[in-house]
């Protein structure tokens, strides 16, 4: 059980599109679900917490406009990178916890990796 | 400023011996360590957990230590086994206006040699 899927996988386009990652709770609701932007070599970097039916709460230093989040239901999130630019080549990887045990750890996605050309 | 930090990029461990991950943080209000294991192009696995109310928590091979007085947590794996052989992240909980936040440490590549 607690199965979260990521998709895509892999996304490879030009600088200026706009790409959309999917991250789903497969077996188990979610109000609560977080997106992480991991650099070569480095740890996983909290970017925003994405709350169902309101609006996403975003670290610091993460730029909300650039990284759209759109918690629609209790199974899914939405990250949109905007105007996606060499920079924002990075592996993102969502996770989520279930509503129904709050001490259930974090089920992480296999990520995304986004390759701006 | 990292608030959580593993020291050793990488360890490589003969098979059937002990493999030992060490982990630091610097907050005193984490209340929830974790380990998770991550494979390439994978997300990471949930492994292990203690509270901070715990000193010691053991599941089959893995055993996670925390000493709170010298804010160090580590994880024991034995023995050790080839499919062992990953990348462990140490992870540590903090809840923030009602949301629990995790802050990973750097990663530790652990080969286990056959």
């Amino acid at each position: 059980g607690a199965v979260v899927s990521q998709h895509p996988s892999w996304v490879i386009c030009k600088s200026g599109t706009s790409v959309k990652i999917e991250c789903r709770s497969l077996d188990f609701q979610a109000t609560t679900m977080f997106w992480y932007r991991q650099f070569p070599k480095q740890s996983l970097m909290l970017m925003a917490t994405s709350n169902e039916g309101s609006k996403a709460t975003y670290e610091q230093g993460v730029e909300k406009d650039k990284f759209l989040i759109n918690h629609a239901s209790l199974t899914l999130s939405t990250l949109t990178v905007t105007s996606a630019h060499p920079e924002d080549s990075s592996f993102y990887i969502c996770s989520a916890r279930p509503d129904r045990n709050s001490l259930q750890p974090q089920h992480f996605g296999d990520g995304t990796r986004l390759s701006i050309l | 400023d990292q608030q959580v930090k593993q020291n050793s990029p990488s360890l490589s461990v003969q098979e059937g011996r002990i493999s030992i991950l060490n982990c630091d943080y610097t907050n005193s209000m984490f209340d929830y360590f974790l380990w998770y294991k991550k494979y390439p192009a994978e997300g990471p696995t949930f492994l292990i957990s203690i509270s901070s109310i715990k000193d010691k928590n053991e599941d089959g091979r893995f055993t996670v230590f925390l000493n709170k007085s010298a804010k160090h947590l580590s994880l024991h794996i034995v023995p050790s086994q080839p499919g062992d052989s990953a990348v462990y992240f140490c992870a540590a909980s903090e809840i923030i206006q009602g949301a629990q936040k995790l802050v990973f440490g750097q990663g530790t590549r652990l080969t286990i040699n056959p």
